[in-house]
């Protein structure tokens, strides 16, 4: 059975200052993983996937994320947070052919 | 802008009531999924059409339910609508890579 979990429900950072986002995945296949981003009121927007070709990944606004199998892992970094990036950030796992399981989100706080 | 539309925004309905929401997938996507968004339950998958057929249930109430349109269209109908289904209830579609995109969503308050 595939499940996602995301280690921390609230981050906070000071502008200017890295990002690191925590999730763990269990996945019975090759896992499709993908982070997306919610805004107050908005809906989702992809950050970026794994699709099983390179192994860290680039998405939008500067954000990426490496897939350690080792670990079960695809924590979402930014080297520089932005007071644009506040925003609730979900880790999501493919599981099967049909099924996407979302984490419980992890909400982020940017500090001036 | 993600290419998924839903209508409408916002609305605001009585305990009792039925409502429809609708939802336009992106062009060339045939799979549409529904998701329902609350404070207290998070982000919980309710169900799945591919191409006209249902594909996937998930947490979906018997009170609610879904098709998809031969123009894959979807549109999602929650009936004896309770204060607990006061969410937002979003739409996505997915192409062919698995990505999924995600419409705005409509707000749902139930008085």
């Amino acid at each position: 059975a595939q499940s996602v979990t995301q280690l921390d429900s609230h981050v906070s950072v000071s502008e200017g200052t890295p990002v690191l986002l925590r999730c763990n995945y269990s996945s019975s296949y090759s896992p499709s993983l993908f982070w997306y981003v919610q805004h107050p009121n908005k809906g989702l927007q992809l950050l970026l996937k794994y699709t099983s070709a390179a192994t860290l990944v680039k998405g939008i606004n500067g954000f990426e994320a490496e897939f350690k199998k080792s670990e079960t892992s695809f924590h979402l970094t930014k080297p520089s947070a932005h007071m644009s990036d506040a925003a609730e950030y979900f880790c999501v796992v493919k599981g099967g052919t049909y099924k996407y399981i979302f984490g419980t989100g992890t909400r982020l706080k940017v500090l001036a | 802008d993600s290419g998924v539309t839903q209508t409408p925004k916002h609305l605001i309905t009585a305990t009792g009531q039925r409502v429809t929401l609708r939802c336009s997938p992106r062009s060339g996507d045939l799979s549409v999924y529904w998701y329902q968004q609350s404070l207290d339950q998070g982000l919980q998958f309710l169900i799945q059409y591919y191409n006209g057929e249902e594909r996937a249930k998930g947490n979906i109430l018997e009170r609610f339910s879904a098709q998809q349109f031969p123009d894959l269209h979807s549109e999602l109908n929650l009936s004896s609508l309770e204060l607990g289904d006061s969410a937002l209830y979003f739409c996505a579609s997915s192409d062919p890579g698995e990505t999924q995109y995600f419409g705005p969503g409509t707000r749902l308050l139930v008085l």
